[in-house]
């Protein structure tokens, strides 16, 4: 099925610190997987975005890894601000063409000052 | 440039009333995703149009569910009747072309409760 799995749902960390955020995608045909932060009462906003040709991609200080034979990627964020509290969804393409995304559960993350 | 917008941002209805949710797509993009976002389910696609036309509806949980795109710059999803488990935000989203090369970019959500 079309399905992707995120973990942690729940993640706490101490400002200046790193987060971690890790996903799982069940077709082997997805090729594109972006990264996308929601604040409260907004929709969602692209981050970064990795394709699958490329195996890491870094912005500032967000970082994303493809590993497609393991079928994951993850989300690296370093050196946490307050402004990173949000909660971060990853996703993958999937279906006819890989012309949809189908979304991981989300992950809320807390910058602890 | 303005963003997906979309109407209304809030919607209070009884149970057993039409629904109508609103959106115009980023200008000159020919994509078009419908998404309903829930504590328990998450973000789940609904349906996406490509050049106005219904590529996957799969998503789509029921009869009561149906969405439109007469032109590139508009798009509606109804619900008719309404039940208290429809509430949730629901986004819409466009981009240009394929998704594999391409952003989305989502609305702000209508946020919707029916009681």
């Amino acid at each position: 099925g079309e399905n992707v799995e995120q973990h942690p749902s729940t993640l706490s960390v101490q400002e200046g610190d790193s987060a971690v955020i890790k996903c799982t995608y069940s077709d082997s045909a997805s090729n594109y997987f972006p990264w996308y932060k929601q604040e409260l009462g907004k929709g969602p906003q692209l981050i970064i975005d990795i394709r699958s040709n490329v195996g890491e991609k870094k912005d500032q200080r967000i970082a994303v890894t493809l590993n497609k034979t393991a079928k994951h990627f993850s989300l690296h964020i370093t050196e946490t601000q307050p402004e990173d509290s949000a909660v971060y969804f990853c996703a993958a393409s999937m279906g006819q063409g890989a012309q949809k995304l189908v979304f991981g559960q989300g992950t809320r993350l807390t910058i602890n000052p | 440039d303005a963003g997906v917008i979309q109407s209304p941002r809030h919607e209070v209805t009884e149970m057993g009333q039409e629904v109508t949710l609103r959106c115009k797509p980023i200008s000159g993009h020919n994509s078009l995703f419908w998404y309903r976002q829930t504590m328990m389910r998450g973000l789940e696609l609904l349906i996406y149009f490509n050049n106005n036309v219904p590529i996957d509806d799969s998503g789509m949980p029921e009869d009561r569910f149906s969405a439109k795109m007469p032109n590139a710059s508009f798009s509606t999803l109804k619900i008719q009747p309404s039940e208290p488990r429809d509430s949730a935000v629901y986004f819409c989203a466009s981009s240009f072309g394929q998704i594999s090369g391409n952003t989305i970019y989502f609305g702000e959500g209508s946020w919707l409760t029916v009681v």
